[in-house]
């Protein structure tokens, strides 16, 4: 069965710091991934995907991730954090081109202190 | 273009109570997703349609919970009766159709409370 971990539940930076959340992923065949966000009072929504092609993949806001396929992991960076990026990150993943529903992580809250 | 339609946004009931959500997915978008997120973990897939069909229900309690899309748009979920254990976020997203490409796209959620 997939799994999908993610290392960190809570972390705390203050701005500018650098950002880095860590997620592996248990499953035998290739998968699509994901980090969607959800930023207080609002609904999920999509910070960035990886389907094939470049194992880096950019994201809205300044996210990047890199996909390690040997290290089973996509984490998920930001250079330098703003205190608007506080909100819950969650990494997810689901089989290649299956239609599938997301495999969520527990999410990791992030508090960007001032 | 709208996003995905959830109410109510919010619903307190107590124990063995009944409870109806609905959704009304992205226009055009055949298929839908309903989620579980109970506080401090990630969304748990309930059930999955494709237009009207069931597409995954392996991880919806049948002996409590059903769900129906009868003309593939709009969809509800239904608790009944509700235990504690059920108090959680239900939410729900659509894709247009299932594929490599494609983002699914959440609705605000409604946050169930049993009492």
């Amino acid at each position: 069965a997939q799994s999908v971990s993610q290392h960190n539940h809570h972390v705390i930076l203050s701005e500018a710091a650098s950002l880095e959340l860590g997620c592996n992923y248990s499953y035998g065949g290739t998968v699509n991934l994901f980090w969607y966000v959800q930023y207080p009072g609002q609904h999920l929504q999509l910070l960035l995907k990886y389907f094939s092609g470049d194992p880096l993949v950019k994201g809205i806001k300044g996210f990047e991730a890199e996909f390690i396929k040997s290290k089973f992991s996509f984490n998920l960076r930001k250079p330098s954090v703003q205190w608007s990026d506080t909100a819950e990150y969650f990494c997810a993943v689901t089989p290649w081109n299956s239609g599938y529903a997301l495999n969520f992580g527990k999410g990791t809250s992030l508090l960007v202190t001032p | 273009e709208a996003g995905v339609a959830q109410s109510p946004r919010y619903k307190i009931i107590e124990k063995r109570q009944s409870v109806a959500f609905w959704c009304n997915p992205i226009s055009g978008h055949a298929t839908l997703y309903w989620y579980q997120q109970i506080l401090g973990q990630g969304p748990k897939l309930l059930i999955q349609f494709q237009n009207n069909g069931v597409v995954d229900d392996s991880q919806l309690p049948k002996d409590r919970f059903s769900a129906e899309r009868l003309k593939g748009v709009d969809s509800t979920l239904k608790i009944q009766p509700a235990k504690l254990e059920d108090s959680a976020v239900y939410l729900c997203a659509s894709i247009t159709v299932a594929g490599d490409t494609d983002t699914q796209y959440f609705g605000p959620g409604t946050r169930l409370t049993v009492l």
